[in-house]
């Protein structure tokens, strides 16, 4: 099993639409959570820490679900630069070596 | 400027080459780290760094060499080129003042190509 598991998708919804994304993670004793985004042959760049009541920066929510150990991410009203491959990244171990897992990513697109 | 530098930002070689890639950065960060990206594998790690001197393997070093001798500096080293390390590089640094488990931050890649 991957440490960290994302559908790859694509995701292909229209402007304005509602679009939600999970990820799973193998470590129980994870306790930092993220959201990076990244655009094609770009940087990835945090899109959002995930925090155990869940949050929420504008259009973007993020929970976390720590007994079925999966986290996701709702965009709402997408916009087209929205567009782009969405990275579920779990700090490594419990031992707080800063180490990161990535997911491979999920990629959206939307549409006009 | 960009806070995390990298240095080519692209770069052709040929096989048994060695081929430094440079990465600097002004945030002012102690930790440091070296991934590379293919596609359908997503981002692993090389080498990382708390500190200067520091050198940690991650989870494909083999065929990779780094070096942390200041703080706002990580190179890493392909002492011999081989095409499947094709790949694009990322450098990111982290801040441990803050806790632990913070986010990383990433420079703007080396796309590496080996012929």
């Amino acid at each position: 099993r991957k440490e960290v598991e994302q559908d790859p998708g694509p995701f292909n919804v229209p402007e304005g639409a509602t679009v939600a994304f999970n990820c799973t993670y193998s470590n129980s004793a994870s306790q930092s959570f993220f959201w990076y985004r990244q655009d094609c042959r770009k940087e990835p760049k945090l899109l959002m820490s995930v925090y155990s009541s869940g949050n929420e920066d504008g259009r973007f929510t993020a929970q976390l679900n720590r007994a079925s150990q999966y986290i996701s991410l709702l965009i709402r009203d997408s916009k087209l630069s929205d567009s782009a491959t969405y990275l579920c990244v779990v700090n490594a171990y419990s031992s707080n070596t800063g180490k990161l897992i990535f997911g491979q990513g999920t990629t959206l697109q939307v549409k006009p | 400027d960009a806070d995390v530098t990298q240095t080519p930002r692209n770069r052709i070689t040929k096989t048994g080459k060695r081929i430094m890639l440079e990465c600097s950065q002004t945030k002012g960060h102690d930790r440091m780290y070296w991934y590379r990206q293919d596609p359908g594998l997503g981002l692993r790690l090389i080498y990382y760094s708390f500190d200067v001197k520091d050198i940690n393997k991650g989870e494909i070093s083999d065929g990779y060499s780094v070096s942390r001798q200041a703080q706002a500096k990580f190179s890493l080293s392909l002492e011999s080129a081989i095409p499947n390390q094709t790949a694009l590089y990322f450098c990111a640094t982290s801040d441990a003042r803050t806790g632990d488990n913070q986010p990383q931050h990433f420079g703007d890649g080396t796309r590496l190509s080996i012929l």
